[in-house]
């Protein structure tokens, strides 16, 4: 079963709204990672986040870890046409410690 | 520049026989890894290594085997026992336990006819 649950599988967004995509961990998570992948490369990292609470932002990109609910967000703030792309969030958590885990991903359209 | 590659980009065999992936890092990072990616499934772990000369089975290590002689160095060997080998396979490496963010390859796409 998967560990990692990722919603929505896709979204499809015009070019300057907001966005948010979920990742929800069945397990206590230790560590959870936002990766970015464009089809056919390899992964780009984004933010990890560790503490409960914890909110780290790089330019218009927001991830949000919840630990009581084990629970991560990422927003994104006006999108752009550079934003679009597979997400996905990876974890260490208490079963996979040293072995990321990874949810499906989530698919972003950015639309004129 | 420290990274990771992967060759080659794209692969091609017919089946029944056995290819191997190469996968190098030069940014001293103890453990690697290999997954495999399919459309809607995102990354499965298919083994992955914390030092030379160790290695262990991840979620779906059947039909694939690995080495580890060399830190630096940490190639796949896709068998002919693997059922479904057509896929995009990515490696990552991590500078050990604990929590740090993976880097990862630019992956290789094969293809088995």
């Amino acid at each position: 079963s998967q560990e990692l649950e990722q919603s929505p599988q896709s979204l499809i967004v015009q070019e300057g709204k907001n966005l948010t995509i979920n990742c929800t961990s069945s397990k206590t998570l230790y560590g959870l990672y936002w990766y970015k992948q464009k089809y056919g490369e390899g992964l780009i990292f984004l933010m990890m986040l560790q503490k409960g609470g914890e909110e780290k932002s790089h330019e218009k990109i927001t991830a949000k870890l919840d630990e009581k609910k084990q629970q991560s967000s990422l927003h994104i703030t006006a999108s752009q046409p550079s934003h679009a792309g597979i997400y996905l969030c990876g974890a260490d958590t208490a079963d996979s410690w040293g072995k990321l885990q990874f949810g499906a991903g989530t698919q972003v359209v950015v639309t004129p | 520049d420290g990274g990771i590659t992967q060759s080659p980009k794209y692969l091609f065999r017919k089946e029944g026989q056995n290819v191997t992936l190469s996968c190098e890092q030069n940014l001293n990072h103890d453990a690697m890894y290999w997954y495999r990616q399919d459309p809607g499934q995102g990354l499965r772990l298919i083994y992955y290594s914390q030092i030379v000369n160790d290695f262990q089975k991840g979620d779906i290590a059947e039909g694939y085997s690995v080495s580890r002689e060399k830190k630096e160095s940490f190639p796949l060997t896709v068998t002919s026992a693997q059922k479904n080998p057509t896929a995009f396979y990515l490696c990552a490496s991590r500078p050990g336990l604990g929590s740090y963010e993976q880097y990862f390859g630019p992956g290789t796409r094969l293809t088995v006819t």
